[in-house]
């Protein structure tokens, strides 16, 4: 079956910009989360949606981000005016329910000029 | 202190070499540990779960110790194939969020 999907896989965009980050999770995966990840570093906490439970946006670096899960499925992750330090590799991950094992996308790889 | 902490890499082995890396854990709650395999540019991939009696795949085993809150991987008869970064995650909170560790950057050579 298919797999996470996000799109764009990738992304360049002017400082100042807005983007928006695509998930699609695999079906009837309830956790979703996204991570971030900087050129030879770890995995980023951003978000973690978990059925209808109000998400845990703890790991949001600040508020120019934000996501939101529309009806439990696909999920959009939003960086509004953008900086050069946003630049990353954005990825998602579902799994069938929290604590179960974690299912990547291939990532948004964004670029800040 | 960090949910998760990892050993600090690179480990560079020669092939045929047992490799060991650890992996720390802050809450004492959690309950799900997994070890991850990430390749160059790539997305991480699930190498395998860890269970509370340990668990063993082939030349990999993991192993959980909640006393001390760390969970081990080792590498028998290393490969050059093995050669990647090893991330540890470990659940955290009622909801089960999951954290990964930094990673462990491994080279084998011949």
């Amino acid at each position: 079956g298919a797999g996470v999907s996000q799109s764009p896989s990738n992304k360049v965009t002017e400082k100042g910009k807005d983007v928006e980050l695509r998930c699609d999770p695999i079906s009837g995966h309830t956790a979703l989360y996204w991570y971030r990840q900087s050129l030879g570093q770890g995995l980023e906490f951003l978000i973690y949606f978990q059925g209808n439970s109000a998400p845990d946006k703890s790991g949001l670096p600040s508020d120019r981000f934000s996501a939101e899960r529309t009806g439990g499925s696909v999920s959009t992750l939003t960086i509004q005016r953008t900086q050069q330090e946003d630049s990353a590799v954005y990825l998602c991950a579902s799994s069938s329910q929290g604590g179960s094992p974690l299912h990547f996308g291939n990532g948004t790889r964004l670029t800040v000029t | 202190r960090k949910e998760v902490e990892q050993d600090p890499g690179p480990f560079n082995v020669p092939e045929g070499a047992t490799v060991a890396f650890n992996c720390t854990y802050s809450n004492s709650a959690s309950q799900s540990f997994f070890w991850y395999r990430q390749d160059c540019r790539k997305e991480p991939k699930l190498l395998m779960s860890v269970y509370s009696s340990g668990n063993e795949d082939g030349r990999f085993t993991a192993q959980l110790n909640r006393a001390s809150q760390y969970i081990s991987l080792l590498i028998r008869d290393s490969k050059l194939s093995d050669s990647a970064t090893y991330l540890c995650v470990v659940s955290v909170g009622g909801n089960n969020d999951m954290r990964f560790g930094a990673g462990t950057r491994l080279t084998v050579k011949p």
